[in-house]
């Protein structure tokens, strides 16, 4: 059964910094692209960022270029989400998603995480 | 960026009424259009990829269609545990999208 579970939300003050984390299971997680998605309170669902399997391709939101990072550890099957610089309007809830194919760039999300909530609030 | 518009925003149903909710792309996407599920407190899931192709274990009262810039996904008979906002996502090209979603609520 594939499992994605993400952790490390939280509250954190602006312009401060949060990781995030996504442990894998049930799966060849180096097969697969990963993601992560978010959604704030009430809203809708945005992409935030993208990598693909073997880390040769990444990709950010505008949204997020230049402050956050993501990065994948194949042996340790997790992917993170390194989060800088940190505005109310990243407020939300990060979900990991796994893509259905190594590249990332034209993939559907066949499996999600229950997500972490992040409040970015002084 | 392709934006993807979701109509209607709201659609309060009966049981058993067939439910239809579209999804216009601001240009072709081909097929790469796919549907999503989200409960109330839950993450979203697959429920139709590729504008039309069924996902294993979702219900067959589910179907999607389309092609170019307009989709539609059809709920047939709806039944109670069907409530949930629904929205589209292209993976046609970066970066990807999803549009507004469209909540569902039983009567």
């Amino acid at each position: 059964e594939v499992q994605l579970v993400e952790s490390g939300g939280g509250l954190v003050k602006p312009g401060g910094s949060l990781r995030l984390s996504c442990a894998a299971s049930g799966f060849t997680f180096s097969s697969y692209s990963m993601n992560w998605v978010r959604q704030a309170p009430g809203k809708g669902l945005e992409w935030v960022s993208s990598i693909s399997s073997s880390s040769s391709y990444i990709y950010y939101a505008d949204s997020v270029k230049g402050r956050f990072t993501i990065s994948r550890d194949n042996a340790k099957n997790s992917l993170y989400l390194q989060m800088n610089s940190l505005r109310a309007e990243d407020t939300a809830v990060y979900y990991c998603a796994r893509g259905d194919h190594p590249q990332p760039h034209s993939s559907l999300y066949d499996y999600w995480g229950q997500g972490t909530l992040v409040t970015v609030s002084s | 960026e392709i934006v993807l518009t979701q109509s209607p925003d709201f659609q309060s149903v009966t049981p058993k009424e067939k439910v239809t909710i579209t999804c216009r792309a601001s240009q072709s996407i081909g097929s790469s259009l796919h549907w999503y599920q989200q409960k109330p407190d839950q993450s979203p899931k697959l429920l139709i990829k590729y504008a039309s192709q069924s996902i294993s274990g979702v219900p067959s009262r589910f179907s999607g269609s389309g092609s170019g810039t307009d989709f539609t996904l059809t709920i047939n008979s709806l039944e109670a545990e069907d409530a949930a906002t629904y929205y589209c996502h292209q993976s046609s090209s970066l970066p990807l999208t999803f549009g507004g979603g469209t909540k569902v609520e039983i009567k």
